[in-house]
């Protein structure tokens, strides 16, 4: 079964510090990759995602995230947080024309001011 | 505004007892989902829909029914069957044309008591 994982339970940065949010999948075809973000109180939200092309890609808020095949993995990087960007990340992935999304068990972030 | 609502955000029930979650959206989605969401458990896919009338089992549809009589709707009930049923629960939909990112409601907070 298809699986994602997201090594990183609980992170907690100072300010101006610098992210990285690890995620691997185990699917071996052609896949498109997510990372979503719930800031406390809201709704999920869409951080960014891949289909193809540049695996290098940018998100909203300065976050990217690189797609690197060989690996497996689509991890989540910001140079520098801010108190802000305290919320849960989850990684995101779905096997194209199946439909059916596959999300990791989450990151929670904490940026302390 | 075009999204996804849900309600009620909360919800109390009597040990039991059946209860349907509304999933409304407005977006013209063809696909929808149904989610759970527990604590270091990320979202696990309870089911999902791609078009009106067919819907298939996601990880953990035991316990659950949907419907899909109307392209905006995609209610679930919560049977007397699911052993565990106190869990925030979300709705999601998306575009079928190609496996694009998903459009998240609120959530409903379910507590069975």
């Amino acid at each position: 079964a298809q699986s994602v994982s997201q090594h990183n339970h609980h992170v907690i940065l100072s300010e101006a510090a610098s992210l990285e949010l690890g995620c691997n999948y185990s699917y071996g075809g052609t896949v498109n990759l997510f990372w979503y973000v719930q800031y406390p109180g809201q709704h999920l939200q869409l951080l960014l995602k891949y289909f193809s092309g540049d695996p290098l890609v940018k998100g909203i808020k300065g976050f990217e995230a690189e797609f690197i095949k060989s690996k497996f993995s689509f991890n989540l990087r910001k140079p520098s947080v801010q108190w802000s960007d305290t919320a849960e990340y989850f990684c995101a992935v779905v096997t194209s024309g199946t439909y059916k999304y596959i999300f990791g068990t989450g990151t929670r972030l904490k940026v302390l001011a | 505004d075009g999204g996804i609502t849900q309600s009620p955000k909360y919800l109390f029930r009597k040990e039991g007892q059946n209860v349907t979650l509304s999933c409304e959206q407005n977006l013209n989605h063809d696909a929808m989902y149904w989610y759970r969401q527990d604590p270091g458990q990320g979202l696990r896919l309870i089911y999902y829909s791609q078009i009106v009338n067919d819907f298939q089992k996601g990880d953990i549809a035991e316990g659950y029914s949907v419907s899909r009589e109307k392209k905006e709707s995609f209610p679930l009930t919560v049977t007397s069957a699911q052993k565990n049923p106190t869990a925030f629960y979300l709705c999601a939909s998306s575009a079928l044309d190609r496996d694009d990112e998903q459009f998240f409601g609120p959530g409903t907070r379910l507590t069975v008591l």
